[in-house]
């Protein structure tokens, strides 16, 4: 089946530095959407790409959906504590399900 | 807006108890929904996808006798872990689609801790 592969799988940064994170797959998506989970708590959407090549910003948070139709990044500027998280990549193919990414793992260092 | 709601939150059962698990939109109807199953520091699996009125799709390899899945109303499904072993014990997770959604949009629950000891 489809997979995706998120990097890095962890990160630690100090505050006020920016984040990038990448998500891969073998086969291309429709849509790309970027999740945030904080410990105990469900998802939550964050940003959503319908079209390859679009560039999404949210606030501090940019998105990209690849060319390729096969990858997306996701970048955030200036990291703040609350940023910490877990950030989910997740690919849908129209008429099939959602797959999740394994997660990149962000903690911020004051 | 678009808020779910899971029930309970945590829940510790003996093993071969059976627990039920409540998923409901709480501001919207949501003709679809789905559940997850998320293990320690792994990403979100889909176990099914359940449509108001109608049996639940489940994912291969997930045991359909064994999550029992009910959808009777456009605001509430629920997931009962039948006769549930310690491996069972997870963190699951329901997602709903409003009725009027586009193919993308789903909003989590905050899920459920099932402990089985």
């Amino acid at each position: 089946g489809q997979q995706l592969n998120q990097s890095p799988q962890s990160m630690f940064i100090q505050e006020g530095e920016d984040v990038s994170m990448n998500c891969t797959s073998s086969s291309i998506f429709n849509t790309w959407l970027w999740y945030k989970q904080d410990p105990g708590e469900g998802p939550v959407l964050l940003i959503a790409l319908y079209k390859a090549g679009e560039l999404t910003s949210n606030g501090r948070l940019t998105a990209q959906f690849g060319i390729t139709r096969k990858d997306s990044f996701l970048n955030i500027s200036a990291s703040i504590p609350s940023d910490v998280g877990i950030y989910f990549c997740a690919g849908l193919l129209y008429g099939q399900n959602f797959v999740f990414g394994p997660g990149t793992r962000l903690s911020v260092l004051p | 807006g678009a808020v779910v709601s899971q029930h309970p939150s945590r829940v510790i059962c003996k093993s071969g108890t059976s627990v039920k698990i409540e998923c409901r939109s709480l501001d919207f109807q949501a003709t679809t929904m789905f559940w997850y199953r998320q293990f320690p520091k792994q990403s979100l699996m889909l176990m099914a996808t359940s449509n108001e009125g109608s049996k639940a799709t489940y994912e291969q390899g997930v045991e359909k006798d064994k999550f029992l899945i009910n959808h009777a109303s456009l605001t509430l499904s629920t997931l009962t872990v039948t006769s549930a072993h310690p491996e069972d014990s997870s963190f699951y997770i329901c997602s709903a689609r409003p009725v009027a959604g586009v193919v993308y949009e789903q909003y989590f629950g905050p899920g459920t801790r099932l402990t089985v000891t």
